[in-house]
C-alpha cells in the first residue's frame, strides 16, 4: 500500500484560505468514508482535525473543513491564523483493517 | 481526562529488540483500539498497525509483518509494541494513539518516544 499523495507545501496569508489535497485510489480514499486529517506542530504529537471525511472532533475550530470527490480528499483551512502553520497529514482506511497515511503537507502562513 | 503516557527514550544496537509501553487513563481501556504510528526524523507518519484492546486481536502493516508484536495488559490499561531485528532505518519517534471508534480517526495520542538504533 503506497502512501497517499499530498503536495509537499501550501501557503497563504493570514485571513486567507488554503486547501490541501490527498489523492489515493478507489481502493482507499475513493472506496471508504474513513478519511482523517491530522495537524502536527514541530516536535509535537499529531492532533486529529477531521474524521470520516468531513466531521470535526469537539474543540476543533470550524475554520477546518473536509471534503471528498472521487479518489481525492481535501482539507480547507479558512481564515488562516499564525497557529495553523504546521504539517498536515491525511489518512485513509484501505480495507482489511489496514490504514495508510499521506506524504504530508507543510502549511506556511505568510 | 484521556491520557496516553509512553515509556522513555531507548537506544538500541542493530539486531536488538525494543519494547515500548503505552499506559492509558481517563477512559475505558478495552473500549477503544490502540494504533501504533512511527515517524523517522524529518519524515512522514507511518502506520504500523493496531491492537484490539478487548480481545487482543492484532493487525500489522505488511511493512512490519513478522518483526512487530502488539500486546496489551488490560489489568494495567497498558499496550505494548515490540519491534525486533532493529536496523538504523528503525530510528524514529514511535507513537501510540487511541481510536475514537472504528474508522473515526485517532483522537488521542501518546507523547511519542524516540528509539535510536546505533552501533
Amino acid at each position: 500500500q503506497s502512501a497517499l499523495t499530498q503536495p509537499p507545501s501550501a501557503s497563504g496569508s493570514p485571513g486567507q484560505s488554503v486547501t490541501i489535497s490527498c489523492t489515493g485510489t478507489s481502493s482507499d480514499v475513493g472506496g471508504y468514508k474513513y478519511v482523517s486529517w491530522y495537524q502536527q506542530h514541530p516536535g509535537k504529537a499529531p492532533k486529529l482535525m477531521i474524521y470520516e471525511v468531513n466531521k470535526r472532533p469537539s474543540g476543533v475550530p470550524d475554520r477546518f473543513s473536509g471534503s471528498k470527490s472521487g479518489n481525492t480528499a481535501s482539507l480547507t483551512v479558512s481564515g488562516l491564523q499564525a497557529e495553523d502553520e504546521a504539517d498536515y497529514y491525511c489518512s485513509s482506511y484501505v480495507g482489511s483493517d489496514n490504514y495508510v497515511f499521506g506524504l504530508g503537507t507543510r502549511v506556511t502562513v505568510l | 481526562q484521556v491520557q496516553l503516557v509512553q515509556s522513555g527514550a531507548e537506544v538500541k544496537k542493530p539486531g536488538a529488540s525494543v519494547k515500548v509501553s503505552c499506559k492509558a487513563s481517563g477512559y475505558t481501556f478495552t473500549a477503544s483500539a490502540i494504533h501504533w504510528v512511527r515517524q523517522a526524523p524529518g519524515q512522514r507518519l507511518e502506520w504500523m498497525g493496531w491492537v484490539n484492546t478487548a480481545n487482543g486481536n492484532t493487525k500489522y502493516s505488511w511493512r512490519f509483518q513478522g518483526r512487530v508484536t502488539f500486546t496489551r495488559d488490560t489489568s494495567a490499561s497498558t499496550a505494548y509494541m515490540d519491534l525486533s531485528s532493529l536496523s538504523s532505518e528503525d530510528t524514529a519517534v514511535y507513537y501510540c494513539a487511541k481510536e475514537g471508534f472504528p474508522g473515526a480517526g485517532l483522537d488521542y495520542w501518546g507523547q511519542g518516544i524516540l528509539v535510536t538504533v546505533s552501533s
